[in-house]
């Protein structure tokens, strides 16, 4: 199985500040990575997918990068509904695989 | 309009089987795979395994072989997961998803049922 470490589990930052969240695989997986965004009580929400791929009607303040193995989510200028969990999940292979997720808070 | 309708919260004692849901509308229910993730209470996704429609053949996660099964109802659109031989550990709330691309087994998710929560309480 493909492992995704994702860092860091938890951030804490202000309305305004940019922050990114990395996603390292255990073996290359080219461009197959796709980052979801997650509030409480909902079902994920796809934000980027084949790394960088931004969805449509996602702010583009959201951007992915990387490829292989080493993949970053950047978040310009938060907003309050950014602050949510976020995960990535490769799309390479079954079975498929999510990273442990990143929890955003307002600092 | 695309969605997944999923069916409504269970309670479940250990040792029984649940099967929940999932109405596909909108699409072409035979053109895209169905997958299944669940998510334990503070914990995060954990693929469960992928349908599909097209021959009925299924993919599972390892750690489940042997307890879940993955089903269709041709004359509603609706695909089912079962799992059997519930644990406490079960309890979390089970999501139906779909790939973006059609015939594409592996893929992103763009479209996701609401979630069942299933309780395994003795």
């Amino acid at each position: 199985d493909i492992q995704m470490t994702q860092s860091p589990s938890s951030l804490s930052a202000s309305v305004g500040d940019g922050v990114a969240i990395t996603c390292r695989t255990s073996q290359k997986i080219f461009k197959f990575l796709n980052w979801y965004q997650q509030k409480p009580g909902k079902a994920p929400k796809l934000l980027i997918s084949a790394a960088s791929s931004l969805q449509s009607g996602v702010p583009s303040r959201f951007s992915g990068s990387g490829s292989e193995t080493d993949f970053t989510l950047t978040i310009s200028s938060l907003q309050p509904e950014d602050f949510a969990t976020y995960y990535c999940q490769q799309s390479y292979t079954t079975p498929i695989t999510f990273g442990q997720g990143t929890r955003l808070d307002i600092k | 309009q695309v969605q997944l309708v999923q069916s409504g919260s269970e309670v479940k004692k250990p040792g029984a089987s649940v099967k929940v849901s999932c109405k596909a509308s909108g699409y072409i229910y035979t053109s895209y795979y169905i997958h299944w993730v669940r998510q334990a209470p503070g914990h995060g996704l954990e693929w469960m395994g992928v349908f599909n429609p097209t021959n009925t053949r299924i993919k599972y996660a390892q750690i489940l072989q042997g307890r879940v099964s993955m089903t269709r109802d041709t004359s509603t659109s609706t695909f089912y997961m079962e799992l059997s031989n519930l644990r406490s550990d079960d309890t979390a709330v089970y999501y139906c998803a779909r790939p973006q691309v059609d015939g594409t087994e592996v893929d992103a998710f763009d479209i996701w049922g609401q979630g069942t929560l299933v309780t395994v309480s003795s």
